[in-house]
């Protein structure tokens, strides 16, 4: 079966560049959503998409954005990059109305 | 607001024993639950979920969990543990329209030979 997949699975950055992150939800998923995960934290929810629109939004800080195109896929902008944005970016997908959510293997993003 | 308390930061058991991950929640309403589980540097793997109807519910990887409302809790068990179950486990509440999760501390599990 399909699963959601995240590009690119490994990134390294400087301070104060830009990155990123792009997610392709499972076929037919409508809902996409973010999540971050800090060294030996539990995962925290970023932002969520529903039909192209953004239907939540958590603890997602002002330099980063993010949008959820026509063919459903998101990407996770990320400005300015701090030394305590390295964790690992999960996105997840769901089906609208069905309320699991699958994510994907995750971006892991240094930041040197 | 929903969160999720996960007691056990660490829990070790031996190959073959019984194994008990606790989660209790806190929600509003009748909530979603569901554990997750994560393997070192690798994707979030999702065990089993709780939506509404029987209070016990399978898993993949021979896992069960029981959703107690009187004692707001949704916790894991296996009855024997095999190396391979060597990870991080996640509880999780989700049940708002837009179905963001929140997720517990998770709890760690290492399983001796």
């Amino acid at each position: 079966a399909a699963g959601v997949i995240q590009s690119p699975r490994h990134l390294i950055k400087e301070k104060r560049e830009t990155a990123t992150l792009k997610c392709y939800p499972i076929p037919r998923h409508d809902t996409v959503y973010w999540y971050q995960q800090g060294p030996g934290q539990d995962p925290q929810f970023l932002i969520s998409f529903y039909e192209k629109m953004q239907s939540d939004k958590g603890s997602i800080p002002d330099r980063f954005s993010a949008q959820q195109f026509s063919d459903y896929h998101s990407e996770l902008n990320m400005s300015s990059l701090e030394l305590g944005d390295s964790a690992l970016y999960f996105c997840a997908s769901r089906r609208g109305g069905r309320e699991t959510q699958y994510f994907g293997p995750g971006t892991r993003l240094l930041v040197l | 607001a929903q969160s999720v308390t996960q007691p056990d930061i660490h829990i070790t058991v031996s190959e073959g024993a019984s194994l008990e991950l606790r989660c209790n929640y806190s929600y509003g309403a009748t909530p979603y639950l569901f554990w997750y589980v994560q393997s070192p540097g690798q994707g979030l793997q999702l065990l089993l979920k709780y939506f509404s109807g029987d209070t016990l519910v399978q898993g993949i990887k021979g896992f069960e969990a029981e959703f107690k409302r009187s004692q707001s809790s949704f916790n894991l068990r296996k009855p024997s543990v095999h190396w391979s179950d060597a990870a991080e486990y996640f509880c999780a509440v989700g049940g708002t329209s837009y179905g963001k999760l929140t997720f517990g501390q998770g709890t760690i599990l290492t399983v001796h030979p």
